[in-house]
């Protein structure tokens, strides 16, 4: 069965401090896509990356860093020099191959504080 | 990827009514989806729409309670049928971009429901 675990419910950091949002997966699949979606207070939630179970690379996009590692079922998120505007709930998410179903994590509550 | 508009953006009900949540995109999509994101919790799937057949259902949600139409391949709406204030919740609808490495699903901005 498909499962995304992010333990941080919660999270305060400074600005400009680096944080790191942990995600753990569970699936049987071979073939999976993880993703990273942001929901700041609006209520939209933005996407913000997509990562094949293939592709090990890590990615950086600016202050954005994921971190894939299969050994450990994890799909870290790394903000580096926080920003208040980066102040949201932030989710992980699974599919596997075939399925259109998405399997959201609880997500991590972000707070910056100024 | 596509622009995704809903209506209302939110919306306060008495119990027992319905309300018709409208998704419209500015590109032709197959399959849109909508999701459920009750009060601090995360997002739910209630059911798959594809244009031209009747929504799939995710365990839990039933037509009656969440009719869904699907008429073209830009527009969706999901009713939340006799409400209660167990419904209150953001209502999300998301459709399905094929890119070359694979789906992605991108989400509207919700409707944020609350029911009396």
């Amino acid at each position: 069965a498909q499962k995304v675990t992010q333990a941080q419910t919660e999270i305060s950091v400074v600005e400009k401090e680096d944080v790191t949002l942990d995600c753990v997966y569970e699936t049987r699949d071979t073939t999976y896509y993880l993703f990273w979606y942001k929901q700041p207070p609006s209520g939209e939630l933005v996407f913000l990356i997509r990562r094949n179970s293939f592709d090990e690379q890590n990615e950086i996009s600016g202050r954005y860093s994921w971190n894939f590692q299969k050994s450990t079922s994890s799909f870290n998120f790394t903000i580096t020099a926080s920003q208040v505007v980066d102040s949201a709930v932030y989710f992980c998410a699974l599919s596997e191959a075939g399925d259109d179903k998405i399997i959201f994590g609880k997500g991590t509550r972000l707070h910056i504080l100024p | 990827s596509a622009v995704i508009s809903q209506k209302p953006s939110r919306d306060i009900c008495q119990r027992g009514t319905s309300l018709t949540i409208q998704c419209q995109v500015d590109s032709q999509v197959t399959m849109m989806f909508w999701y459920r994101q009750q009060p601090g919790q995360s997002l739910t799937l209630i059911a798959t729409a594809n244009q031209g057949s009747e929504a799939t259902y995710e365990s839990g949600f039933v037509i009656d309670k969440f009719p869904i139409s699907r008429p073209n391949l830009t527009f969706s709406t999901l009713t939340v049928s006799n409400m209660s204030p167990e419904d209150s919740s953001i209502y999300l609808c998301s459709l399905e971009v094929t890119g070359g490495s694979g789906d992605t699903q991108y989400f509207g901005p919700g409707t944020r429901l609350t029911v009396l």
